[in-house]
């Protein structure tokens, strides 16, 4: 079954430490992306990347960082820099072949900083 | 700047009756326009979607109308059903543009 997994599904962090999510494909996509998602703030673009070992930031890219080492994974790592990190975070992949097509989506990670 | 905005947080309908769920942009260089369901604690799943040089999209239950002039979308759905009570997110985005553009969401609700 092709798709897109991300672990842990729920996440708790002390305040000061970074935590790293990950985010793995087997749909042979080009492009992943991630995404924050805040009540009543729909999906806002952290970071994307189109091809292995080059990534773009996104509209909220501060406090975050990312890696595109193999074309399957797009793992995201939430620093201490972040100042409000609690949020649901999805990760999603598209195909390349043309830009007329949609993104599939993980089933996310919420992720609790106390 | 909210080059993607859904008016309407939230919407009620009765079950059998039409959900017209609306979406505005306004960036001209949008071509490619999506909407996607989704359930709380979920990913959202792809709907519909529609280009640029359509006005009309089907797919069951479920159409896109595109009004290029106006800069308006809507997503109908006919008849609604429980099942279809979710956070609908309307999308957009460019030919040789990576990045797509989400509102920020209207939360249907069926009443049976």
């Amino acid at each position: 079954d092709g798709g897109i997994t991300q672990s842990p599904k729920y996440l708790f962090r002390k305040e000061g430490q970074n935590v790293t999510l990950s985010c793995e494909q087997n749909l042979n996509h080009d492009a992943m992306y991630w995404y924050r998602q805040d009540p009543g703030q729909g999906l806002r673009l952290i970071y994307y990347s189109q091809i292995v070992n080059d990534f773009q930031k996104g509209d909220i890219a501060e406090g975050y960082s990312v890696s595109r080492e193999k074309k399957e994974s797009f793992p995201l790592t939430v620093t201490s820099a972040q100042k409000n990190p609690t949020a649901f975070y999805l990760c999603a992949s598209r195909t390349d072949r043309d830009f007329y097509n949609e993104q599939f989506f993980g089933p996310g990670t919420r992720l609790t900083v106390l | 700047d909210q080059q993607v905005k859904q008016n309407s947080p939230s919407l009620s309908v009765q079950e059998g009756r039409i959900s017209i769920l609306n979406c505005d942009y306004t960036n001209s260089m949008f071509d490619y326009f999506l909407w996607y369901k989704k359930y709380p604690a979920e990913g959202p799943t792809f709907l519909i979607s529609i280009s640029s040089i359509k006005d009309k999209n089907e797919d069951g239950r479920f159409t896109v109308f595109l009004n290029k002039s106006a800069k308006h979308l809507s997503l109908h759905i006919v008849p609604s059903q429980p099942g279809d009570s979710a956070v609908y997110f309307c999308a957009a985005s460019a030919w040789g543009y990576q990045k797509v553009t989400f509102g920020t969401g209207t939360k249907l609700q069926v009443i049976p």
